[in-house]
């Protein structure tokens, strides 16, 4: 079975602090993503990579940078944490252009 | 301009009550249509890809059907268990899936 994991189910951090959140898979994919949900919005994209140290930018990159040393990890950085960050960070691997698998998720409160 | 659009929002049924969620899409060279389910709190579960039209794939309970405009997700004889919200996304790229807003399905003894 696939596994994605992530480093914190909850966190709370104050504006302006630099954040990191991490994200391992366990089943050598090549493609890793970060996403936020919202209540009313959906998942939105808002990085992704294809390979170590590519990565594209999603829907919504803006305020977020990501890191891509090591074929299973896969780390998003809020570089300046602002409230309207707060939200639910889910990361989800696939292997070439198939399903995503999804990790727990991350519910970050920014205050 | 929304891609995926699913309907109803949310569902209530009772126990053993056989229900339909809609899945339509308006994108053009669909590469792939995923089901998912998420419990709350909890990262999406994949359940199920199709790929062309008058594609079925069947699990448990749960029988996804697909057509060139749209996808249901067809549930029989539902238990509480069921109860999830249940997202439909579409790719269209190489990478990207674009997320529907979700069905909220609530099943009750």
């Amino acid at each position: 079975d696939v596994k994605v994991t992530q480093s914190s189910r909850y966190l709370v951090k104050r504006t302006g602090e630099k954040v990191f959140l991490e994200c391992v898979q366990d089943m050598d994919h090549e493609n890793m993503f970060w996403y936020r949900q919202d209540p009313g919005l959906g998942l939105r994209l808002i990085y992704f990579s294809y390979d170590v140290k590519m990565k594209e930018k999603g829907d919504i990159p803006e305020g977020y940078s990501v890191s891509r040393e090591k074929k299973e990890r896969f780390s998003l950085i809020l570089e300046s944490a602002s409230t309207n960050q707060t939200s639910m960070y889910l990361c989800a691997s696939s292997a070439d252009r198939y399903e995503q698998y999804f990790g727990p998720g991350t519910r970050l409160t920014v205050t | 301009e929304d891609q995926v659009t699913q309907s109803p929002e949310a569902l209530r049924l009772q126990e053993g009550e056989s229900s339909s969620l809609n899945c339509s899409y308006t994108v053009s060279g669909l590469r792939g249509l995923f089901w998912y389910r998420q419990d709350p709190g909890k990262g999406p579960e994949f359940l199920f890809t199709l790929y062309s039209a008058g594609e079925e794939k069947e699990k448990e309970r749960l029988k996804a059907t697909l057509t060139k405009k749209e996808s249901f997700l067809h549930i029989t004889a539902p238990k509480p268990e069921d109860s999830a919200t249940y997202l439909c996304a579409v790719q269209e790229g190489d990478y990207k899936l674009s997320f529907g807003a979700g069905t909220t399905v609530t099943v009750r003894a």
